[in-house]
C-alpha cells in the first residue's frame, strides 16, 4: 500500500522569507505523479506544482518549487518570497492509479 | 474555477437519512475521484472511476456507493447517515492528456 508522510504538522514563516515543507512517499512503482495542492481557508483544493517521476528536472512554478529525490523517495516544496495568501493547509500527494494525500502541513505567513 | 461542478453546495440532513452527492467533471475528463474531508483532518480517498468502470477503492463505507454515468457525470451515495459522516465531500477529475486532478468546491455535509 502506498503511503504519503508530511512530517510537519505546521510552520510559521515571516513574510518575503522561504520555507520549506517536506513530503516523503513509499510505493514500489516506477512511473507516477507527484503533486502539492494548496487548501486556504476557504476549503478549495488547488493544484500548486506537479512532478512526473520519470523527469529529473525539478518543477518550478513561479515562487514554488520542487526538490524530487527518487531515489530517496523525498519530494519538498519550497515556497519563495512567501505572501500573507500562501497562508494555507498545504498536501502532498502520489498519484500512480490512484491519488493518495498526507495529513497536511499547515503554513502560517507573519506580517 | 476548475471546471469541476458538484452539487448542492451544502446539505443538512437527519441521521438515518440518504443522500445523493453529484460531481460533472471537467470536460473530456474521464476520470472521477470521491473524497472526504473530515474537521481539520486530511483527505480519505474513497473510490475512483475511469470512463464508467471503477478503478480504485479505498476507505469507503458499505453504506456509502458511487458510480459514473455514460456521460461522465458520477454520484456518491450516502445511506443510514450518522453524525460521524458529516464532513466535505470532494469530488475531483483529471484526464490521461492533463493528468493532475482538479478539484470541485465540495459538497459541505451536515448530518444532525
Amino acid at each position: 500500500a502506498q503511503t504519503v508522510t508530511q512530517s510537519q504538522p505546521e510552520m510559521s514563516v515571516q513574510e518575503a522569507e522561504t520555507v520549506t515543507l517536506s513530503c516523503t512517499y513509499d510505493t514500489s512503482e516506477s512511473n507516477y505523479y507527484l503533486f502539492w495542492y494548496k487548501q486556504p481557508p476557504s476549503r478549495q483544493m488547488i493544484l500548486v506544482i506537479r512532478q512526473e517521476a520519470y523527469k529529473q528536472q525539478n518543477a518550478t512554478e513561479n515562487r514554488f518549487s520542487v526538490n524530487f529525490q527518487k531515489a530517496a523517495k523525498s519530494f519538498s516544496l519550497k515556497i519563495s518570497d512567501s505572501q500573507l495568501g500562501d497562508t494555507a493547509m498545504y498536501f502532498c500527494a502520489f498519484d500512480d492509479y490512484k491519488l493518495s494525500f498526507g495529513a497536511g502541513t499547515t503554513v502560517t505567513v507573519r506580517a | 474555477d476548475s471546471g469541476v461542478t458538484q452539487t448542492p453546495k451544502h446539505l443538512i440532513t437527519a441521521t438515518g437519512q440518504r443522500v445523493t452527492l453529484r460531481c460533472s467533471p471537467r470536460s473530456g475528463d474521464l476520470s472521477v475521484y470521491w473524497y472526504q474531508q473530515s474537521l481539520d483532518q486530511g483527505l480519505q480517498f474513497l473510490i475512483q472511476y475511469y470512463n464508467g468502470e471503477e478503478r480504485a477503492k479505498g476507505n469507503i463505507l458499505e453504506r456509502f456507493s458511487a458510480q459514473q454515468f455514460p456521460d461522465l457525470h458520477s454520484e456518491l451515495n450516502l445511506s443510514s447517515l450518522e453524525l460521524g459522516d458529516s464532513a466535505l465531500y470532494f469530488c475531483a477529475s483529471s484526464s490521461l492528456a492533463d493528468p493532475e486532478p482538479f478539484f470541485g468546491q465540495g459538497t459541505r455535509l451536515t448530518v444532525v
